[in-house]
């Protein structure tokens, strides 16, 4: 099975900061890689796939980049809806797996 | 509008059995792998099973194959996960999910709560 290790598994930021969630995975899987967000008592949404494609909807000051085994989250300026967990998940093969989630806080 | 509705879930004792259905609407259903997802209370999210278009593909995480079988009826637009010989660390949130073409999930339900407990 490919593990996903993210890091770090929480942090403490800022309304305005730019923060940074880094994810490797065990094995190169090119760019079958996704990034989710969920907030306490919802499920996950989807906010990067394909490791830097933004999905519809999801604002710009979310950014993803890498491929093979390192992959970054970016959220450029931090707002307060921006406060909650982030899960990776590669999709290279199965068993499909998820990071262990890193939990942005005020 | 695009909706998937989770249903099934409750308290069942260690040993037990239980079904649970995903009702898919406001897309085409059998266009789409589903996945079901679980998260065990306070923990993270682990991928259960998938499960192809017309039902002819299906992929579990080794540690519960044998025990959870994912089906699929595109008549009905409807998902399920059946469950045997449930254990106490299979308590959790199961979530049905539709996946995209990069294995993304890109729709969520909102969950179904699974309690394994005498």
């Amino acid at each position: 099975d490919i593990q996903m290790t993210q890091s770090p598994s929480s942090l403490s930021a800022s309304v305005g900061d730019r923060v940074t969630i880094t994810c490797r995975a065990s094995q190169s899987i090119g760019t079958y890689f996704n990034w989710y967000q969920q907030k306490a008592g919802r499920p996950p949404k989807v906010l990067i796939h394909a490791a830097s494609d933004l999905q519809s909807g999801v604002p710009s000051r979310f950014s993803g980049s890498g491929s093979g085994t390192d992959f970054t989250l970016t959220i450029s300026s931090l707002q307060p809806e921006d406060f909650a967990t982030y899960y990776c998940q590669q999709s290279y093969n199965f068993p499909l797996t998820f990071g262990g989630g890193t939990k942005v806080e005020i | 509008e695009v909706h998937l509705v989770e249903s099934g879930g409750g308290l069942v004792q260690p040993g037990g059995s239980l079904r649970l259905s995903c009702a898919a609407s406001g897309f085409t259903f059998s266009k789409y792998w589903m996945s079901w997802v679980r998260q065990a209370p306070g923990k993270g999210l682990e991928w259960v099973a998938n499960i192809n278009q017309d039902g002819s593909e299906k992929n579990y995480v080794d540690s519960l194959r044998g025990r959870f079988s994912i089906s699929r009826d595109s008549d009905k637009n409807s998902l399920s996960l059946h469950m045997n010989g449930l254990r106490a660390q299979d308590t959790a949130v199961y979530y049905c999910a539709r996946e995209v073409s990069t294995s993304a999930f890109d729709v969520w339900g909102q969950g179904t709560m699974v309690t394994v407990s005498s």
